[in-house]
């Protein structure tokens, strides 16, 4: 099991530009949780889908959406990019209320 | 609203010498804490929680709920122990979303 996987690794996008950022669970998980790393602090959770549904929203406007697939994968969605939303993404997974496994990241930088 | 507090951004001890970081966090409701590890070019992973009371590579953490706090402690701290970590409190009035502190980092000289 390769555990949590998130792709792509790296990603260069423009002000105003949308993107969509992949993750797809340790096996056997079927709970997906999204954070924002900025440069500098802790992981901030951005939302948490389970069963296809957003369970749970930090604070973060509604430029940021997410999906769940029947096969648990997810994606996040940032649409209309700010030089503010550059920063490390993670994914984590977990049954639910069970210990949480994170991925890799994906480096977003907006320009 | 939760927060979690750790106002150490960077700990320099030799290796040998204790480490203790520290951990405030303000919730309203009962916590679950844990400690997270960041290895130089790995991803983040559990060191520890609070509820299991275990000790993995002799870091220890006790949830003091007097003080809320919960530092992480080692006795003799080795190099391979240089890493990032952060505090974490989780919420489960909705799922098990985590909310971090800003991470401190720890570098164990020879």
């Amino acid at each position: 099991d390769a555990g949590v996987t998130q792709s792509p690794t790296h990603l260069i996008k423009t002000r105003g530009q949308q993107v969509t950022l992949r993750c797809s669970p340790k096996s056997g998980h079927d709970t997906v949780s999204w954070y924002q790393q900025a440069l500098g602090q802790g992981p901030q959770f951005i939302f948490q889908y389970y069963e296809e549904e957003e369970r749970q929203r930090g604070n973060f406007p509604d430029r940021f959406s997410g999906h769940q697939f029947p096969n648990y994968s997810s994606e996040l969605n940032v649409n209309a990019l700010l030089l503010g939303d550059s920063a490390l993404y993670l994914c984590a997974s977990s049954l639910p209320f069970y210990e949480q496994y994170f991925g890799p990241g994906t480096r977003l930088t907006v320009t | 609203a939760q927060r979690v507090t750790q106002p150490e951004k960077l700990l320099s001890v030799f290796k040998g010498a204790p480490v203790e970081l520290k951990c405030n966090y303000s919730y309203s409701g009962s916590p679950e804490l844990f400690w997270y590890v960041q290895y130089s070019r790995q991803r983040l992973q559990l060191l520890l929680r609070h509820i299991s009371r275990e000790s993995i590579k002799g870091f220890t953490a006790d949830l003091n709920k007097g003080e809320t706090s919960f530092h992480l402690k080692k006795p003799f701290a080795q190099e391979e122990d240089s890493a990032m970590y952060y505090c974490a409190l989780e919420f489960k009035a909705a799922g098990n979303k985590l909310t971090f502190g800003g991470g401190t980092r720890v570098l164990v000289k020879p």
